[in-house]
């Protein structure tokens, strides 16, 4: 069966824009969670997302938001883009909240802000 | 404050040797514990899940103890091989069911 898919790979924007990343997680997994990853702090929980409603979220300014749509599919959104928002943003998904069988992620979004 | 630590030096193995790579958390109580490898441009892979009742845990030449007195996990790869290089990753599932990520453990085997 197909992966997580992330879309775009590799994205540039300039301080001050806003982006959206799209994650589709495999078919029939409902639950979808964000990551940021960079050198120095590692993965970093923004939210998860499960029956199109936020159950977790992290510890991330109101620049970033998610949502989730009826097919599973979720986006992320950050608004304002500042430098240090340059970062691996990692999508991954599992059957349910808390599910034991571990994530499945997708191979992540690379966002440069120059 | 709430931690997760894992080895931020590089280990360097001779192919053959079995790795052992930890992780220590801090005021966490874990409803069970995963291991994760990912190689570089990629996402992490999902290797193994541990339950805080459990002891020890083994996937062919991988092997993780959980040892939650001592708050502590210890990830086993018995005969490493060069492609075993990666970096490693502990992640925490609390009982809110929110995963906290390790910053990873990056592992070279030389040949």
């Amino acid at each position: 069966k197909a992966g997580v898919t992330q879309t775009p790979r590799y994205l540039i924007k300039t301080r001050g824009q806003q982006v959206t990343l799209s994650c589709s997680p495999i078919s029939g997994h409902r639950s979808v969670s964000w990551y940021q990853q960079t050198p120095g702090q590692g993965l970093q929980f923004l939210f998860e997302y499960f029956s199109e409603t936020q159950r977790n979220k992290g510890n991330f300014p109101g620049r970033f938001s998610g949502r989730q749509f009826s097919n599973s599919r979720s986006e992320m959104n950050v608004s304002t883009l500042e430098l240090g928002d340059s970062a691996l943003y990692l999508c991954a998904s599992s059957p349910s909240t808390g599910d034991r069988s571990g994530y499945t992620f997708g191979s992540g979004t690379r966002l440069t802000v120059v | 404050s709430q931690k997760i630590e894992q080895n931020s030096e590089a280990l360097n193995i001779q192919e053959g040797k079995t790795a052992t790579l930890t992780c220590n958390y801090t005021n966490y109580s874990p409803a069970y514990l995963q291991w994760y490898r990912q190689d570089p441009g990629r996402g992490p892979v999902f290797l193994l899940l541990i339950r805080e009742n459990e002891k020890e845990k083994r996937k062919e030449r991988l092997k993780v103890t959980f040892d939650t007195t001592l708050k502590q996990s210890l990830f086993h790869i018995t005969a490493s091989q060069p492609a075993d290089s990666a970096t490693y990753l502990c992640a925490l599932v609390t009982g809110g069911f929110k995963t906290i990520f390790g910053a990873g453990t990056r592992l070279f085997v030389k040949a």
